[in-house]
């Protein structure tokens, strides 16, 4: 069972479009975060958002989460070729538990 | 100034060997992790030491032990390499034992390939 499934799976845009990638739940996460992964490397944390309701921004990055704890959603404005990575959402389902990924957004823009 | 490293970053064996994975962290934190990503680049919790102790196992097969000989370093030894277990192999560490909004820092990945 995947506790977190995140959508799209795949993206493929243009330089300068907006995007929105969503991380979804049936279960309530005390907290969920996002990292982004580049090819190579390991994920490194963009953002925990804590609070239901909480929208948190990164220059061009807009997250959000859920009123319910749920689920949460990232928004790229104006995307750029270097945004191109693996988007994950991960969470913490109770507290002594570890964290649980989502299957990851491949996000590829182009110029 | 690496934060988390691991050796080596890429390891190709045969079936039936016997391989080990090290992992070292200069941040000074607690907690150390192995993950594993797969082919899909699904990413799971294998293991979890606090200051050396095992505090998470994910259900992972006996031949993965995991050996933690001070905070700083939590290695991955695998026995009887199975095809299967062909994957990127994370190590991760956090600062503090909290798990409501502990952050992870990644290495960079070990890629194993059994053939």
């Amino acid at each position: 069972t995947q506790l977190l499934e995140q959508s799209p799976q795949f993206l493929s845009i243009q330089e300068g479009e907006n995007l929105t990638v969503y991380c979804n739940s049936s279960s309530v996460f005390s907290s969920l975060q996002w990292y982004r992964q580049e090819p190579g490397e390991g994920p490194v944390l963009l953002v925990t958002v804590v609070t239901g309701g909480e929208v948190k921004k990164l220059k061009r990055l807009t997250f959000q989460f859920g009123d319910a704890r749920k689920d949460s959603s990232l928004h790229i404005t104006a995307a750029q070729p270097g945004d191109t990575g693996l988007y994950l959402c991960a969470g913490f389902y109770q507290a002594g538990t570890a964290l649980i990924f989502g299957k990851g957004t491949t996000l590829s823009v182009s110029s | 100034d690496t934060a988390v490293s691991q050796t080596p970053k890429y390891l190709v064996t045969q079936m039936g060997n016997d391989k080990s994975i090290k992992c070292e962290q200069n941040l000074g934190h607690d907690t150390m992790y192995w993950y594993k990503q797969d082919s899909k680049k699904f990413l799971k919790i294998m293991f979890s030491y606090n200051n050396k102790e095992l505090i998470i196992n994910e259900t992972v097969p006996n031949r993965f032990s995991p050996k933690s000989p001070d905070k700083a370093h939590l290695n991955l030894h695998i026995n009887s390499l199975e095809l299967g277990d062909s994957a990127v192999y994370f190590c991760a560490s956090s600062p503090v034992r909290d798990y409501g909004t502990d952050t992870q820092y990644f290495g960079p990945g070990t890629r194993l390939t059994v053939l």
